[in-house]
């Protein structure tokens, strides 16, 4: 059974920086891409970027390109999404993704000064 | 690109069968069979339900099925339960970018 868990949840401040992570159990890992998704307010999902198996392309889409980065190490099946300088907007509950099959629980992050 | 366009809400009685529509474009649900669906009821992580338009995942009751015509994709819940009740989400890969949601669907179940 494939398992994604993620770090749990955090509160910070504006313009800090943060990184979360997904930990992933199984052996699906090599051969899969690896999406983030955001949630705010509990509805609406939007699919920020993806790390593609083999060479590990990473693709973000528009509205995320240049605000977060995504990373990771299949070796040990482990995957970040990364900011820079938080903003009050960030607030939301964020969600790793193997190949749409299976979902982490979720990391709420939560930014407020 | 905009999101896939979902009903915001639908509605059934226990037992009856409801469809949820999702429409895209010829550049996304219209070029390629690779449109998803999701289910997620408050507060958990979305559940895929339906995956490159019609199949089921390992587990997913038989209740559920999906198709698509043209640039629309449609999930079907045939004889309605009470856990049934939950947001939707349907899901495409597309040309401009790996992938786009739908805007979501609330179903309540009378």
């Amino acid at each position: 059974e494939v398992q994604l868990v993620q770090s749990g949840a955090v509160l910070k401040k504006p313009g800090e920086s943060l990184k979360i992570s997904c930990q992933g159990s199984g052996n699906s890992f090599v051969s899969s891409w690896i999406g983030w998704v955001r949630q705010k307010s509990g509805r609406g999902l939007d699919w920020m970027g993806f790390m593609y198996p083999g060479d590990s392309e990473i693709i973000y889409t528009p509205s995320f390109q240049g605000q977060v980065t995504i990373s990771g190490d299949r070796s040990v099946s482990v995957f970040y999404l990364q900011w820079r300088s938080l903003k009050a907007s960030d607030t939301a509950m964020y969600y790793c993704v193997r190949g749409g099959f299976d979902w982490g629980q979720g990391t709420l992050v939560t930014v407020s000064s | 690109q905009s999101a896939l366009t979902q009903p915001a809400s639908v509605s059934g009685s226990p037992g009856q069968s409801i469809t949820i529509s999702c429409s895209g474009t010829n550049s996304d649900v219209g070029a390629f069979d690779y449109v998803s669906w999701y289910q997620q009821h408050p507060g958990k992580a979305p559940k895929l339900i339906i995956y490159n338009v019609f199949n089921r995942p390992s587990g997913i009751s038989n209740r559920f099925s999906g198709s698509k015509s043209g640039n629309t994709a449609f999930l079907t819940i045939s004889g309605l339960q009470a856990d049934d009740e939950a947001d939707y989400y349907c899901d495409s890969y597309t040309r401009s970018r790996p992938r786009v949601f739908g805007t979501g669907t609330g179903l309540t179940v009378l």
